[in-house]
């Protein structure tokens, strides 16, 4: 039971490149989130999706888009890569609280 | 709008010493509060909750405390060891929100 998996770990991107982050869950969890965590800013949700074919956003949803594929899938688009996305992206699973989150991808935008 | 907080960023303990992380929140609302651990390089682990129907919850070395009056919850951990540092986090949800807003996290370090 692998619980939340995210893909890739690491990542650089130049600005302005685009780049999909994976999740997957194998909990059969209705709810997925996104969460960025900066240092001393605690954690902080970009969008979530409360089941399969719903997506809102949550609190600092811009320059990021969503798709919940399946029950399993969650992923999470930049389309164009700023400085300030620069941060580790926590993908998370709900079926009943609390969250399941997976190890994170570190994401550096030069 | 309303947020958890934490009062001390980072706590130093001795390794057998009983340790104390608070989180103040500021939501009357709020019905349901969590606490996580997060090692270096992993995400958020669960390690303990509470209602708000509740005071005290008690796990294996870990206990919540709740004090609605004053808006105040703590994570007490009993004989800190040295793999229970990490950074730790207090959250909670209101209003049959099942979303929970974070708190900064403290950084607890056990040393030997």
């Amino acid at each position: 039971n692998a619980g939340v998996t995210q893909t890739p770990k690491f990542q650089v991107l130049k600005t302005g490149q685009s780049m999909t982050l994976q999740c997957a869950q194998d909990m059969n969890h209705n709810s997925m989130y996104w969460y960025r965590q900066d240092p001393g800013m605690g954690l902080r949700l970009i969008y979530y999706s409360a089941s399969e074919g719903t997506t809102d956003k949550g609190e600092v949803p811009n320059g990021y888009n969503v798709s919940r594929l399946n029950k399993r899938e969650f992923s999470l688009r930049l389309e164009s890569a700023a400085p300030s996305q620069t941060s580790v992206y926590f993908c998370a699973s709900e079926g009943k609280s609390p969250l399941h989150f997976g190890n994170g991808t570190r994401l550096t935008v030069t | 709008g309303e947020s958890v907080g934490l009062h001390l960023p980072t706590l130093s303990v001795q390794e057998g010493d009983n340790s104390i992380i608070n989180c103040a929140y500021s939501n009357s609302a709020s019905d349901y509060f969590i606490w996580y651990k997060q090692e270096s390089g992993k995400g958020p682990q669960f390690i303990i909750d509470i209602r708000s129907n509740m005071d005290k919850r008690q796990g294996q070395r870990v206990t919540v405390l709740l004090n609605k009056t004053v808006k105040h919850l703590s994570l007490q951990i009993a004989a800190t060891q040295p793999g229970d540092s990490a950074v730790y986090f207090c959250a909670e949800t209101a209003g049959g929100s099942y979303i929970p807003t974070f708190g900064r996290g403290t950084s607890l370090i056990v040393h030997p």
